[in-house]
C-alpha cells in the first residue's frame, strides 16, 4: 500500500469550476507538500504545510493532522492550471526526503 | 528568481555506458537531493547530500550510483554502467535547510538504449 494516496487520479473540469484534489497519508509526517508538474516534466513546489491552511492566489491548501488528510483547492480554474498535482510528505523519521503520491492529472477545458 | 539548473535536458546513452547528470543548486542552499521518475510512475527518492556526504539513500541507490559535489557549485549523479531500467527523468533539488520546501530543477530525461 502506498504511504501517500491521492484522489482522483484524473480530473477534468470546465474553466471557472472549483477544483479539489485530495491526499491521504498513513505515516507520521513533519510536513506535507503540494507540487505541480507541467507537461514538460518540470516540478514546482506550491505549498508546504504542517498545520492549518495556506493560500496563494487561487490556490488553497489545507491539512488535517488528526485525520492524516490534505486537500488542494483551485478556485476559478483556468486552462493554464492543467498539470499534474502531486502530494508529497516529509516523514517524521526520514530527514528531509520527500515521499511522493502518484499525482492527479488535472485538465481544465475552456 | 533563483533556480536549480540541470544539464543536459536529455541524454541518450548505450546500455553499459557511464553517465553523469549535472546540477547547479541554488547558491546558498545546503541540502541537495536526487529523485527519479520512470515514465508513467511516481517520483522516487534516490539520495540526499549534506555537508559533503550522503545523509540518506534509498534502496534504488545501489553501488552503480554515486554523487559528488566536486567544486562547491555543481552536484552530480553518476551512473556507472547504465541499464535499460535506468531510463527515467532525473530531478535534482536543493533546500536551504530541513523543514522548508525544496526547489526542483527541470529534470534530465535519460534514455538508455
Amino acid at each position: 500500500k502506498n504511504e501517500v494516496e491521492q484522489s482522483p487520479q484524473n480530473l477534468t473540469a470546465q474553466e471557472g469550476e472549483f477544483i479539489t484534489i485530495n491526499c491521504s497519508y498513513s505515516v507520521g509526517i513533519s510536513a506535507l507538500h503540494w507540487l505541480q508538474q507541467h507537461p514538460g516534466g518540470g516540478i514546482v513546489s506550491l505549498f508546504m504545510l504542517s498545520s492549518g491552511k495556506k493560500k496563494h492566489g487561487r490556490l488553497i491548501a489545507t491539512i488535517n493532522i488528526q485525520e492524516k488528510h490534505s486537500s488542494l483547492h483551485i478556485t476559478a480554474s483556468h486552462p493554464r492550471d492543467s498539470a499534474v498535482y502531486i502530494c508529497a510528505v516529509t516523514k517524521g523519521t526520514s530527514g528531509s526526503r520527500l515521499t511522493f503520491g502518484e499525482g492527479t492529472q488535472l485538465t481544465v477545458n475552456p | 528568481e533563483p533556480e536549480v539548473t540541470q544539464t543536459p535536458s536529455h541524454q541518450v546513452t548505450q546500455m553499459g555506458q557511464e553517465v553523469i547528470l549535472r546540477c547547479v543548486p541554488i547558491s546558498n542552499h545546503l541540502y541537495f537531493y536526487w529523485y527519479r521518475q520512470i515514465l508513467g510512475q511516481k517520483v522516487e527518492f534516490l539520495v540526499s547530500f549534506y555537508n559533503n556526504e550522503i545523509s540518506e539513500k534509498s534502496e534504488i541507490f545501489d553501488d552503480q550510483f554515486s554523487v559528488e559535489r566536486p567544486d562547491g557549485s555543481n552536484f552530480t549523479l553518476k551512473i556507472r554502467s547504465t541499464k535499460l531500467e535506468d531510463s527515467a527523468m532525473y530531478f535534482c533539488a536543493s533546500s536551504a535547510r530541513t523543514g522548508v520546501g525544496a526547489f526542483f530543477g527541470q529534470g534530465t530525461r535519460l534514455t538508455v538504449v
